[in-house]
Formats: structure tokens, C-alpha cells, sequence
């Protein structure tokens, strides 16, 4: 089947817009997770959804963050008042249900601030 | 805190020049080490997961060990296109069930020239 898919690829906006990035996961997958890339660093850990309560938002760098998640599928990272710091490749990943630790990934979407 | 260091960060490698890659773990209470392949502007890619010390498993010409400190990526004979980004992270024993996000090295660069 399909795999994760994430849109838009690339966003390229001005510092102080806010911007909105879609993940679809695979079809049954309850758990989805956001994952933030930045050059020359390892993955970091933003947020996790169980369905469509997020237990745990301790990685949001910041209230400019915010992510919700409709039902168990799609769901939305938002950031407001972009930084030239929130510059980086934003992952979305998720899992199968009851038991499966395996995350897979989307492709990602590119975030240039300038 | 939970560490995860990749070395070396890049390796070239000719074709057919066997070698290892090497995740170091310093973290409480391991539930998996997970193996990802990334290539440029895409998402990271599932290779393997090893639960405890001594496991190990294969695919193709890669071999994934695990130590109760340190996992090995063994690669037999690369071709071309095994060039990537190898990534290793780790899934930890959380507090409230919240052994579920990933903690990445910052990966290594693999480059194998024909």
C-alpha cells in the first residue's frame, strides 16, 4: 500500500509568516510522531499522536508549535512567526497498532525561512 | 540524558571494500536500536531493529550486531548504490508508557566509488 506521504516537499516563506505542514500516514497506523531535521543534526523528536490525542509535546521547541491530528489521520504541524531557525526538514512517521515498534517515514518537507 | 554517537561521520569506501559502521548508546533501559538508510531528500528508510545483546540480523549485504553498549553495521562488499546516510537510533524506557520516540545519532555519510 501507500506509504506515508507529506505536503508540501519544499516550502520556502519570509520570517514572521506562518506556514502549516501535512502528513498522511499509512492507512491503520494509529500512532504518528513529527520529527524535525536540521542540517548537520540528528532527527529530534517534536510530537506523538495515539489517534488523535497527543500524549506527549514535550519536543515542540516552542508555543510558535502546534500539531493536531484528525482522527487517526492526517494531521497538521503548525508553526507561527517563523524563524530563520525553524529552517530544516520536518519527517512525519508512523506505526502499526497493538505492539509494532517500526516507524516509517514520509519524505519530509523542506522549510527555508528567509 | 540518552546519547546515541555514530562514527565515523563519513566514510568512502571502493567498491567491494568491506567495512563497519558504529553507534555507541549510553541510555536507560534499551527497548530497540533501529537502523535507518536515508538518501538525499528522502525519508529515512527501515533496515533492521535488534532488541538484545548478541542479536543480530541481515539483509542483503548488510549485517546488524548489537552489543549492550555499541551496534555494528557490517557492510560486505558495497556497491555504488549503497551510497547513503546510515542512521541509528534508539528507543528507551520511558516513564507513563513513554517509550515510544526515537533518539537519533547524527548518522554517517557512506560514499562508495566504482
Amino acid at each position: 500500500g501507500a506509504g506515508v506521504s507529506q505536503s508540501p516537499s519544499n516550502k520556502v516563506t519570509e520570517k514572521g509568516k506562518d506556514v502549516e505542514l501535512r502528513c498522511d500516514p499509512i492507512s491503520g497506523h494509529t500512532a504518528l510522531y513529527w520529527y524535525r531535521q536540521r542540517l548537520g543534526q540528528g532527527l529530534e523528536f517534536l510530537i506523538y499522536f495515539q489517534g488523535n490525542s497527543a500524549p506527549d509535546k514535550s519536543g515542540l521547541p516552542s508555543d510558535r508549535f502546534s500539531a493536531e491530528r484528525t482522527g487517526e489521520s492526517v494531521s497538521t504541524l503548525t508553526i507561527q512567526r517563523t524563524q530563520q531557525e525553524d529552517s530544516a526538514v520536518y519527517l512525519c512517521a508512523s506505526t502499526q497498532p497493538m505492539g509494532s515498534d517500526t516507524q516509517y517515514f514520509g519524505p519530509g518537507t523542506r522549510l527555508t525561512v528567509l | 540524558e540518552d546519547q546515541v554517537t555514530q562514527s565515523p561521520e563519513a566514510l568512502r569506501l571502493q567498491e567491494g571494500e568491506s567495512s563497519s559502521l558504529n553507534c555507541s548508546y549510553t541510555v536507560s533501559g534499551l527497548r530497540g536500536l533501529f537502523w535507518y538508510r536515508q538518501d538525499p531528500g528522502k525519508g529515512p528508510e527501515f533496515l533492521f531493529t535488534l532488541y538484545s545483546a548478541g542479536e543480530e540480523k541481515e539483509k542483503e549485504r548488510l549485517k546488524a550486531t548489537l552489543t549492550k553498549k555499541e551496534s555494528f553495521l557490517h557492510i560486505t562488499a558495497p556497491k555504488p548504490e549503497d551510497s547513503a546516510t546510515y542512521l541509528c537510533a534508539v528507543r528507551v524506557q520511558g516513564s507513563g508508557g513513554s517509550n515510544y520516540k526515537l533518539t537519533f545519532g547524527k548518522g554517517t555519510l557512506l560514499t562508495v566509488n566504482p
